[in-house]
């Protein structure tokens, strides 16, 4: 139980594109998500944390404008890297909680982000 | 704000070898601690976590880690290694109670020689 599936699992694109990442809890409601950045052999860096039907509350130095996240359902998130850069080319992990459980996150599988 | 410390960058073992990975944390009150692992291209998955109770925690895959309190500790281990698991290792802390967000450490990678 308690999986989560993100995708597409890479993208490669051009530079001044925008590119969309789904985060999904399959078999669980997630009333909260959080989307993650990773630069290689570095650690995961919060971006933002999404709650369903809410705006996203976004961590500090991150854009907003250019990292637009939807939480429209309990088991979708999306985010939408805008015009997209070759310094946005990074490892995006989203995670998810159990409705009622804050206490432990779920990881999707990540989706590498190559700007070209 | 809670910060982790996972000092080793890189930590080296036979296989069959023991294991141990070392995590510090800061925190003012009872902290959540977990431990993650992150196979290259991937995302994370949780190996263990203490919330409270007994300070030696069991986890999945052999790994066990002890909270001391007295130590700020939290450090990750497992009697013997198999090739496996070689992975990136990521210590987390987080508030205890109510809605939190984790701070993770920089992670330690693990690398198992044959």
């Amino acid at each position: 139980g308690a999986v989560v599936s993100q995708h597409p699992s890479w993208v490669i694109c051009k530079s001044g594109t925008s590119v969309k990442i789904e985060c999904r809890s399959l078999d669980f409601q997630a009333t909260t998500m959080f989307w993650y950045r990773q630069f290689p052999k570095q650690s995961l860096m919060l971006m933002a944390t999404s709650n369903e039907g809410s705006k996203a509350t976004y961590e500090q130095g991150v854009e907003k404008d250019k990292f637009l996240i939807n939480h429209a359902s309990l088991t979708l998130s999306t985010l939408t890297v805008t015009s997209a850069h070759p310094e946005d080319s990074s490892f995006y992990i989203c995670s998810a909680t159990l409705a009622g459980a804050y206490n432990e996150q779920f990881f999707g599988p990540g989706t590498r982000l190559t700007v070209l | 704000a809670q910060s982790v410390t996972q000092p080793d960058i890189h930590i080296t073992v036979s296989e069959g070898a023991s294991l141990e990975l070392r995590c510090n944390y800061s925190y003012g009150a009872t902290p959540y601690l977990f431990w993650y692992v992150q196979s290259p291209g991937q995302g994370l998955q949780l190996l263990l976590k203490y919330f409270s109770g007994d300070t030696l925690v069991q986890g999945i895959k052999g790994f066990e880690a002890e909270f001391k309190r007295s130590q700020s500790s939290f450090n990750l281990r497992k009697p013997s290694v198999h090739w496996s698991d070689a992975a990136e290792y990521f210590c987390a802390v987080g508030a205890a109670g109510g809605s939190y967000i984790p701070t993770f450490g920089r992670g330690t990678s693990l690398i198992v020689h044959p």
